[in-house]
């Protein structure tokens, strides 16, 4: 089955810190991916969506400048978190959009900010 | 406003019970697909319904649509400790975008 990964899985950086996340599918192209965000005993609440070679597409109230994302490839979408605060600390998803229309989900990254 | 929004309930059954989750949305959908996840952990996709199917089976699994009511519920028969997971169902607007809605999830326990 189509699997997609995300790097790191946890980190922990400290207040106004950037932090980077990948997300990639490894073996499938996918020209759409899609950001999640989950706090704690919460549902996942969709912030953007990549879509290869164009500017992402951001939820109402989701600030681009502050998750910044980028598709650069069939396989590889970024998410950073410039200047993280605490309020960011949450566990961010990404899914991966196959030809077929399917979304496969990476299994999360786990972000604290001190 | 939020598609795909579950009773807000815990769950907590003695395994082989049947486990039984209800999703209810508001806009019409492409489909509704039902995960599992695990805590701390990613989703694992269990099953999808289209707008057109009424029921659908997947080994313990059961789904039904209910369109006319907005609704959807998953079945898990004879379930085992390893089913302890929070279940969510998302929905696929007619936007054509594949942005998927998440519902809150209910949270199952199955007692050993």
């Amino acid at each position: 089955g189509a699997v997609v990964s995300q790097h790191p899985s946890w980190v922990i950086c400290k207040s106004g810190t950037s932090v980077k996340i990948e997300c990639r599918s490894l073996d499938f192209q996918a020209t759409t991916m899609f950001w999640y965000r989950q706090f704690p005993k919460q549902s996942l609440m969709l912030m953007a969506t990549s879509n290869e070679g164009s500017k992402a597409t951001y939820e109402q109230g989701v600030e681009k400048d502050k998750f910044l994302i980028n598709h650069a490839s069939l396989t590889l979408s970024t998410l950073t978190v410039t200047s993280a605060h605490p309020e960011d600390s949450s566990f961010y998803i990404c899914s991966a959009e196959e030809p077929v229309d399917e979304q496969f989900f990476g299994p999360g990254t786990r972000l604290t900010v001190l | 406003s939020q598609q795909g929004e579950e009773d807000p309930q815990a769950l907590s059954i003695q395994e082989g019970e049947n486990a039984t989750m209800n999703c209810s949305y508001k806009t019409s959908i492409n489909n509704l697909q039902w995960y599992r996840q695990n805590s701390g952990r990613g989703l694992v996709h269990l099953i999808l319904i289209r707008s057109n199917e009424r029921e659908k089976h997947s080994g313990r699994l059961r789904v039904t649509l209910d369109t006319s009511k907005k609704s959807s519920s998953l079945l898990i028969t004879a379930s085992r400790a390893a089913d302890t997971a929070s279940y969510f169902c998302a929905t696929d607007g007619r936007r054509g975008n594949n942005r998927l809605a998440f519902g809150k999830g209910n949270q199952v326990v199955v007692i050993p």
